[in-house]
């Protein structure tokens, strides 16, 4: 099992620039997330997708976009990229997506992006 | 005020040393409670949940105190291995199911 895999691991872009941020996991997890780390801020969610076929913002959504391709797959789109979306962007699964309950998250080794 | 905050440190202990974090969270309807690792440039990985009771797990203790909102992670027997970025991580009581972050603490363990 690969758990979750992230592509691109690096990439620069210029303002303006749009990009896709592909995510994948194999573990046939119901629930994916999308988190930006920032220096000196814990991780902060973008977007999650509960189950398949469906997508709602997280704290900090502006600038984004998400597709919940399948099961599997949930990509992240910045369609005009600024500089203030330099960071390291983190996929996550976990099992199933509860309001009262956690499931353990399980994270993608990170894209980290820099936008010029 | 951040909803979960946490000293970013660094932490320098010599291996054998016993150390401590703690970790204060803003709102008190919280009730899940977790420490997560993170290595350099890594991704985070679950290290264990808080329960209300306590909890350990081997050299690691977590705990929880309600009244004052904090929760801690004590370390016993440090081992270079532990170096790493511990995220104290709070589900969101508003009912979202979200996982909200700490900053992380980070710890490095000498020889």
């Amino acid at each position: 099992n690969a758990g979750v895999t992230q592509t691109p691991k690096f990439q620069v872009l210029k303002t303006g620039q749009s990009m896709t941020l592909q995510c994948a996991q194999d573990m046939n997890h119901n629930s994916m997330y999308w988190y930006r780390q920032d220096p000196g801020m814990g991780l902060r969610l973008i977007y999650y997708s509960a189950s398949e076929g469906t997508t709602d913002k997280g704290e900090v959504p502006n600038g984004y976009n998400v597709s919940r391709l399948n099961k599997r797959e949930f990509s992240l789109r910045l369609e005009s990229a600024a500089p203030s979306q330099t960071s390291v962007y983190f996929c996550a699964s976990s099992e199933a997506w509860d309001r009262t309950l956690t499931y353990e998250q399980y994270f993608g080794p990170g894209t980290r992006l820099t936008v010029t | 005020r951040k909803e979960v905050e946490q000293d970013p440190g660094p932490f320098n202990v010599p291996e054998g040393a016993t150390v401590a974090f703690n970790c204060t969270y803003s709102n008190s309807a919280s009730q899940s409670f977790f420490w997560y690792r993170q290595d350099c440039r890594k991704e985070p990985k679950l290290l264990m949940s808080v329960y209300s009771s306590g909890n350990e797990d081997g050299r690691f203790t977590a705990q929880l105190n309600r009244a004052s909102q904090y929760i801690s992670l004590l370390i016993r027997d440090s081992k270079l291995s532990d170096s790493a970025t511990y995220l104290c991580v709070v589900l969101d009581s508003g009912n979202t199911g979200k996982l909200i972050f700490g900053q992380g603490t980070t710890l490095q363990v000498k020889p």
